[in-house]
């Protein structure tokens, strides 16, 4: 079984420039979750999809931040502006149903410069 | 609201003897509860899960932990480490009922030295 996919990896941008990171989850999962998690922390919640609804998006920065994720599947998340506190590793992961366990991805390592 | 808490943000430790980790939360409803591992350079793993029955529950790799209600904690132990068990630890708690949310705690970094 194929696990969540992220890319990309690593990015650097310098502040009040754009990014936009992807999440594949595991086929057939229905939860998706995306998290930052800054160095010496651990991952916070950002944003929970049930399906392609908004479960809990209560600890988004939602003046800068925005996550869509099409047809329940797929899920972008954006920053837009970027600030220096922004960088961090971005976190996505699925699970089959909210209680369940989660799957991780690799992360993406954002350095905003 | 749900919190957790990892004492130790490091824990250094002989290989062959046996280590704890500490997790303590706090809530005013039932919470499950979760332990994952983040393996140098990979993604976070449930390592292992509590979520009703028997409170102590065991991983395959020989760690286990024990839901104490009356203590609010989740400790994670193996009575022998391996080199190989070096990585960062994350307990995790999230509401049993209700709305649905995950809190991580900071993180406990375990070292087996050789």
């Amino acid at each position: 079984e194929a696990g969540v996919a992220q890319s990309p990896r690593y990015k650097i941008i310098e502040k009040r420039q754009s990014v936009a990171f992807w999440c594949n989850p595991i086929s057939g999962h229905a939860t998706l979750y995306w998290y930052q998690q800054i160095l010496g922390q651990g991952p916070k919640l950002l944003i929970q999809f049930q399906n392609n609804g908004v479960v809990d998006d209560s600890q988004l920065p939602k003046d800068r931040f925005s996550a869509e994720r099409l047809k329940g599947v797929d899920s972008t998340l954006k920053i837009q502006p970027a600030k220096l506190e922004d960088s961090a590793v971005y976190l996505c992961a699925s699970s089959p149903w909210s209680l369940d366990t989660q799957y991780f991805g690799p992360g993406t390592r954002l350095t905003v410069l | 609201a749900q919190s957790v808490t990892q004492l130790d943000s490091q824990v250094p430790v002989f290989e062959e003897a046996p280590v704890e980790l500490r997790c303590n939360y706090s809530s005013s409803v039932s919470v499950y509860l979760f332990w994952y591992v983040q393996y140098p350079n990979q993604g976070l793993q449930l390592l292992l899960k509590y979520l009703s029955g028997s409170t102590l529950v065991e991983s395959i790799n020989g760690f286990e932990a024990e839901f104490n209600k009356s203590q609010t904690s989740f400790h994670l132990r193996k009575p022998s480490v391996h080199i190989s068990d070096t990585a960062e630890y994350f307990c995790a708690v999230s509401r049993a009922s209700g709305t649905y949310k995950y809190i991580f705690g900071t993180g406990t970094r375990l070292k087996v030295l050789a």
